[in-house]
């Protein structure tokens, strides 16, 4: 069974850093592509950073760029999101996808989400 | 522009069906992709890539297709455990980014 384990969230100030894990299993963890997806408090979707399953290329939204870090450890089947310099309008659930195997740009699985909020 | 655009929200009677749609430029190079969220829950995908397919264990009730730079979802004959929000998502393929629309909530009356 497929499974996306999101941890780390939490109530955090203004301009402060936080690193959110995400622990998979239920398949070969090197064979695919992760993104990290948020959703602010009743808002929509909003991809902010993806992973690829070889050579680690990153991409992020120009909302985060400059200020998160996606990376991933083959050895823990783990995803990563070094959140730095927080703001406000960064509060939001946290969502570790998995990326479909078939290059069609679709996330196939998702964890529960962990929420991220940023208040002084 | 990588933005993609959906009605707010729709309506549909119990047993009716319901098409949501999904414009965008980036659709003319790229497959949309639909995802379901009802409340206090994670997404999930119910109609992905070129030949709009479901996953496994979503009801064939849900159906895509495309045509130029808009993108479909067809709920026939929707039940009521089919009220939820509902994501298009593409991709970006010269900045390598992606996209979700801002969804579009689904009530069955």
């Amino acid at each position: 069974e497929v499974q996306l384990v999101e941890s780390g969230g939490g109530l955090v100030q203004p301009g402060r850093s936080l690193r959110l894990s995400c622990t998979a299993s239920g398949f070969p963890f090197d064979d695919y592509s992760f993104h990290w997806v948020r959703q602010a408090p009743g808002k929509g979707l909003e991809w902010i950073s993806g992973i690829s399953w070889n050579k680690g290329k990153t991409t992020y939204a120009d909302s985060v760029k400059g200020r998160f870090t996606i990376s991933r450890d083959s050895a823990k089947n783990s995803l990563y999101l070094q959140m730095n310099g927080l703001r406000l309008d960064d509060t939001a659930f946290y969502y570790c996808a998995k990326e479909g195997g078939n290059d069609h740009g679709d996330f196939d699985y998702w964890g529960h989400g962990t929420l991220v909020t940023v208040s002084s | 522009s990588s933005e993609l655009t959906q009605d707010p929200a729709v309506s549909v009677a119990l047993g009716q069906t319901v098409r949501i749609t999904c414009q965008g430029d980036s659709l003319r190079s790229s497959f949309a992709n639909w995802y379901q969220q009802k409340p206090g829950q994670a997404p999930i995908l119910v109609i992905y890539g070129q030949k709009n397919n479901r996953p496994s264990g979503i009801s064939d009730r849900f159906s895509g297709s495309r045509s130029g730079n808009t993108a479909s979802l067809t709920i026939t004959g929707a039940q009521a455990e089919d009220e939820a929000d509902y994501y298009c998502n593409s991709r970006d393929t010269i900045r390598h980014h992606y996209v979700f629309g801002p969804g579009t909530h689904v009530t069955v009356l």
